[in-house]
């Protein structure tokens, strides 16, 4: 099984911010790797997919970057919206596996 | 409208029963790989299960092979999950999700449900 670990656990911040996710594989996923943003009660939301593409309707201040085992997700510059939980999961290997979360806050 | 609506959660006693749907509108049910994600109260997300656009070919998380069943109603643009043998840690909001590309395996999960919750409990 891949095992994903994400960094840091909470990352504290403020609106107009750079916020800087990582999420490091324990084996190589090549670029198959997504990110997910998940507000209190609410499903998560794909945000970004096979590393770096943005999906349908996300914002341009989210990016993806990395390949193999280190993956990084980026904001740009932070909105009172984006402070949520974020995961990232792993499409490379059975069974499919996500990290354990970061929590934005502010 | 994309949307996925998740139904038949519900409190169970271990070692009991439950089926879940997930009634599927707005895209070509019939091209796209399904999922089942789920998410213990206060904790992180967990892949449950796959199941391939025709039907063909399934994937199971270790902790619940043997015990649950994913399934398909093509016809009828739903997605099932039959579980069995119920135990207190399967205790979760359960999420139906849709794969991302057309007819894929692994995948990533571009539309989720809002969720049912299960209660494994005495």
């Amino acid at each position: 099984e891949i095992v994903l670990t994400q960094s840091p656990a909470t990352l504290s911040l403020s609106p107009g911010e750079r916020a800087t996710l990582s999420c490091r594989a324990s084996q190589s996923v090549s670029s198959y790797l997504a990110w997910y943003q998940q507000k209190p009660g609410q499903a998560p939301r794909l945000l970004i997919y096979d590393a770096s593409n943005r999906a349908t309707g996300i914002p341009a201040r989210f990016s993806g970057s990395g390949s193999g085992t280190d993956f990084t997700l980026t904001v740009s510059s932070l909105e009172p919206e984006d402070f949520a939980v974020y995961y990232c999961q792993q499409r490379s290997n059975w069974p499919l596996t996500f990290g354990q979360g970061t929590r934005l806050e502010i | 409208e994309v949307q996925l609506l998740e139904s038949g959660g519900g409190l169970v006693q271990p070692g009991g029963s439950l089926r879940l749907s997930c009634a599927a509108s707005g895209f070509t049910f019939t091209g796209y790989g399904m999922n089942w994600v789920r998410q213990a109260p206060g904790k992180g997300l967990e892949w449950v299960s796959f199941i391939s656009a025709s039907g063909a070919s399934t994937h199971y998380v270790d902790s619940v092979k043997g015990r649950f069943t994913i399934s398909r109603g093509n016809s009828k643009n739903t997605l099932y999950l039959q579980m069995n043998s119920l135990r207190a840690e399967d205790t979760a909001v359960y999420y139906c999700a849709k794969a991302t590309h057309y007819d894929s395996s692994g995948d990533s999960f571009d539309i989720w449900g809002q969720g049912t919750m299960v209660t494994v409990s005495s």
